[in-house]
């Protein structure tokens, strides 16, 4: 089976351009989470989903940042505009209800906002 | 008191011997406690995960020990192996929560 699949893998971009980082989830996999990963702040969740509806957004940053979840296979980040703080890997994460909270990571988007 | 703080930050080891990480929580309604496994370029992996209602997991070479009373719960890795090499996240989550608090991370170097 494949696992979590993100694209792009790596994106290096300027500051002020938009960015849009995506997200396929494990089928039959009815949670979706975003998280990103810094040396200073470790794993942070930013948003997650269930059954595509956004749950809790409380960890966005600020405006710049949106997510959306338009079907059960996809999902996107969105920067808006970017600056170089944004830097940083960004995880999509999924679990299927039903069980303990055990999150299945992909391999990370790696965003440098030059 | 969503916190979980976890220890050492890094880890040097040599083959055949034991790593030890070590994390503390402080909300007491947490009842899921992963750890996860992140190699460099990729995302993490849950390696083993405990609830409360037992003090030890064990699935091979890695073991989960659990103190409820003083909100602890560490990783051993028995015979570490280069292989090992890795950074280690403890994670608390609420029973059927979704959030899942991670710890800071510790960087394991086991020398051959």
């Amino acid at each position: 089976d494949a696992g979590v699949i993100q694209s792009p893998r790596h994106e290096v971009t300027e500051m002020g351009q938009e960015v849009t980082l995506r997200c396929k989830p494990i089928s039959g996999h009815d949670y979706l989470f975003w998280y990103r990963q810094t040396m200073m702040r470790g794993l942070e969740l930013l948003i997650y989903f269930n059954n595509n509806v956004p749950i809790d957004d409380s960890g966005m940053p600020e405006d710049r940042f949106s997510a959306k979840m338009p079907n059960a296979s996809f999902s996107t980040l969105k920067i808006q505009p970017s600056e170089p703080r944004d830097s940083a890997v960004y995880f999509c994460a999924t679990r299927v209800s039903g069980s303990y909270n055990e999150q299945f990571f992909g391999p990370g988007t790696r965003l440098t906002v030059l | 008191q969503q916190q979980v703080k976890q220890s050492p930050q890094s880890l040097i080891v040599q083959k055949g011997g034991i790593s030890i990480i070590n994390c503390a929580y402080e909300n007491t309604a947490f009842d899921y406690f992963p750890w996860y496994q992140q190699f460099p370029g990729k995302g993490p992996a849950l390696l083993i995960a405990i609830r409360p209602d037992v003090s030890e997991k064990k699935e091979g070479r890695f073991t989960i020990s659990f103190n409820k009373s003083a909100k602890q719960f560490s990783l051993h890795i028995m015979d570490s192996q280069p292989g090992d090499s890795a950074t280690y996240f403890c994670a608390a989550s609420m029973e059927y929560g979704n959030k899942l608090v991670f710890g800071a991370g510790t960087i394991l170097r086991v020398k051959s």
